[in-house]
């Protein structure tokens, strides 16, 4: 009964690799985001998609694409991965009109050596 | 400057102490305020939102000044189990006409025996 779930829950990849995070949630939320947590400990918004639309795009590399197939999941590709993209990964969602309460998963840390 | 910025602390209190945390933001534009509880390794969590009027939870107490573009967040009867990062969020428009969230660094507090 996990309300969003996140795979995988750790990575370590190389340099130069292409990786992918996956995200599901099943509280019928229309609103889904993409947030990195640096070691600094700061959480900044990636990404936010309503019922699979892009609405929000902080700047962010290209060689990060958030793909929704549909409004239960988003999923995050990251190409030729580079050192400081190593940081940990929440994906959350919310209601549509009810941005403060955003539910998050239980984070991806990624490692890139 | 920071969008949100608070003391990062530790705060390292007994059991059963009262502690304060005090955050600020830059935005004049803000319009909700929330705090949310970080444990070590694990995903934010919604504590608790931000009145101008200020909102009391149990042993939880915060109050917003919008003319000072300050939050606060009292704890009284510290428990063991209080121990956690606590964020500072604001939402600010975005495009499009949606919301997003900006997260504090966060104030870690250890509430020791």
């Amino acid at each position: 009964d996990t309300a969003v779930s996140q795979t995988p829950k750790y990575l370590v990849t190389q340099m130069g690799n292409d990786k992918s995070i996956k995200c599901e949630q099943n509280l019928g939320h229309d609103t889904m985001y993409w947030y990195k947590q640096d070691s600094k400990k700061f959480l900044k918004i990636m990404f936010s998609y309503n019922n699979k639309e892009l609405i929000i795009n902080e700047t962010v590399p290209n060689r990060f694409s958030p793909k929704s197939p549909d409004k239960a999941h988003l999923n995050l590709h990251i190409n030729s991965l580079e050192l400081g993209d190593s940081a940990v990964y929440f994906c959350a969602s919310s209601q549509v009109g009810h941005t403060d309460t955003q539910y998050f998963g239980p984070g991806t840390r990624l490692t890139v050596l | 400057r920071k969008e949100v910025e608070q003391d990062p602390g530790p705060f390292n209190v007994p059991e059963g102490a009262t502690v304060a945390f005090n955050c600020t933001y830059s935005n004049s534009a803000s319009q909700s305020f929330f705090w949310y509880r970080q444990d070590c390794r694990k995903e934010p969590k919604l504590l608790m939102s931000v009145y101008s009027s200020g909102n009391e939870d149990g042993r939880f107490t915060a109050q917003l000044n919008r003319a000072s573009q300050y939050i606060s967040l009292l704890i009284r009867d510290s428990k063991l189990s209080d121990s956690a990062t606590y964020l500072c969020v604001v939402t600010t428009p975005g495009s499009g006409g949606y919301n997003k969230l900006i997260f504090g660094a966060g104030t870690r507090l250890a509430v020791h025996p």
